[in-house]
């Protein structure tokens, strides 16, 4: 099983600030099958990035993602007010599907 | 546009049964790989279970033995059948569509109760 850990566990940025969100796994995740998902209270989670880098449809592209292996990025270039969040790394390269979902990073204004 | 509706949540006793259902328009279930996330109140998403297009199912080893999710292709929905009800499984379940293993759509989700 494949543990993800996300750090920091919240992240204080001021808009206009750039933000870096890390996800490391317990063991090489396959051909970078790494997503990310923000989410804002009361709304389901919105798929971010998949394979590591490449964006969702309708994702602006202040957004991106980076890493290859154990160790992946989420970043945010200049932070809007929309963009305060929760935001979770997911694995979905192997099985089991235990452990799918990091534990997340809450992204609050400073 | 691709649609998901979650609904069957609600308060249950411990031990008892509830069916959530999953509504899909917009793209066809059976030819999907479908799954369900629940999200325990003020905590992080957790993976319950996923039936592929071929019908295939796994689960997470804390619903196993439980909890069955299943389709109906006529009507397009995914189910989860959820039995022995546990304090620890009160959470919002998300259906989502998978597209090579990743949740492209989710619904809204339906919150579900255990308690006495």
């Amino acid at each position: 099983e494949i543990v993800l850990t996300q750090s920091p566990g919240t992240l204080s940025l001021s808009p206009g600030e750039r933000a870096t969100l890390s996800c490391r796994a317990s063991q090489s995740v396959s051909s970078s099958y790494l997503a990310w998902y923000q989410q804002k209270p009361g709304q389901a989670p919105r798929l971010l990035i998949y394979g590591a880098s490449s964006r969702a449809t309708g994702i602006p592209d202040r957004f991106s993602g980076s890493g290859s292996g154990t160790d992946f990025t989420l970043t945010i270039s200049r932070l809007e007010p929309e963009d305060f969040a929760v935001y979770y790394c997911q694995q979905y390269g192997s099985s089991p599907r235990e452990g799918t979902f990091g534990q997340g990073t809450r992204l609050e204004i400073k | 546009e691709v649609q998901l509706v979650e609904s069957g949540g609600g308060l249950i006793q411990p031990g008892g049964s509830l069916r959530l259902s999953c509504a899909a328009s917009g793209f066809t279930v059976s030819s999907n790989y479908m799954s369900w996330v629940r999200q325990a109140p003020g905590k992080g998403l957790e993976w319950v279970s996923v039936i592929y297009s071929g019908g295939s199912t796994y689960y997470a080893d804390s619903v196993k033995g439980r909890f069955t999710i299943s389709r109906d292709n006529s009507k397009n929905t995914l189910y989860l059948q959820m039995n022995s009800l546990r304090a620890e499984d009160t959470a919002v379940y998300y259906c989502a569509r998978e597209v090579q293993g990743v949740a492209t759509n989710w619904g809204q989700g339906t919150l579900v109760t255990v308690s006495s």
